[in-house]
């Protein structure tokens, strides 16, 4: 399989239930993202990861634990959850050193996620 | 802190149609500007990066300039055709980085038959 790929494409949870999301990227890349896509609201960065190691967290609340055990797999994982957090979870990695076409972003499909 | 603003929100054209999508943004200080493409309920689609020492980008019937003095990217799309109907993404960079993000919330374009 090639490019950015996730799994599930769609989960409902209960606001007690713990999850994770899953990301796959076969792409060679270093650096992978999270991002939240809701309703009505730009798509919100929440976690960079370069080579393993967290290097931005945009205040996120702590319900949502990310983990990159390797360049080419980052989780989210989801506990105690609020209905607000319904959205879809994009995935994304980028070659990870700067430079001219490297900085570019690569999406995977989502994880639609509904809080009940 | 950046900001990044779409112009317009929705647009519809007849195929065959040239147009323009504007982005703004708010902090020049950028290293570069990306624009995306996203079918409804699906991930994002890279089109076009431009790096900060460019002043444009092509791609087949693309076409991504960039003004950095005054904080301003359009994307160009000449002939139009249905298949271009999406959600058009721009997002510029902060916080001195190159790859962390900031999005404008888009331009959802309908390209009729």
């Amino acid at each position: 399989e090639t490019g950015v790929t996730q799994t599930p494409r769609h989960l409902v949870m209960g606001m007690t239930n713990k999850k994770s999301l899953k990301c796959e990227q076969h792409l060679g890349h270093n650096a992978m993202y999270w991002y939240k896509q809701s309703a009505k609201k730009p798509l919100e960065l929440m976690f960079v990861y370069n080579f393993k190691e967290q290097t931005e967290n945009n205040s996120v609340p702590s319900r949502f634990s990310p983990e990159c055990p390797n360049s080419s797999h980052l989780f989210l994982h989801l506990h105690t959850l609020q209905p607000e957090d319904s959205a879809l979870y994009l995935c994304a990695s980028s070659h990870g050193t700067s430079g001219t076409m490297q900085d570019t972003q690569y999406f995977g499909p989502g994880t639609r996620l509904t809080v009940l | 802190k950046q900001e990044v603003t779409q112009i317009p929100a929705a647009l519809s054209v007849p195929e065959g149609e040239n147009l323009v999508l504007n982005c703004s943004f708010t902090d020049s200080a950028i290293y570069n500007l990306q624009w995306f493409r996203q079918d409804p309920g699906k991930g994002l689609t890279s089109l076009l990066l431009i790096q900060s020492s460019q002043r444009e980008q092509t791609s087949g019937r693309l076409n991504a300039s960039l003004d950095k003095s005054s904080g301003r990217s359009t994307l160009y799309i000449a002939a139009s055709q249905p298949g271009d109907s999406a959600t058009y993404l721009c997002a510029a960079p902060y916080g001195g980085a190159t790859n962390k993000l900031i999005f404008g919330t888009g331009t959802l374009l309908a390209v009729q038959p």
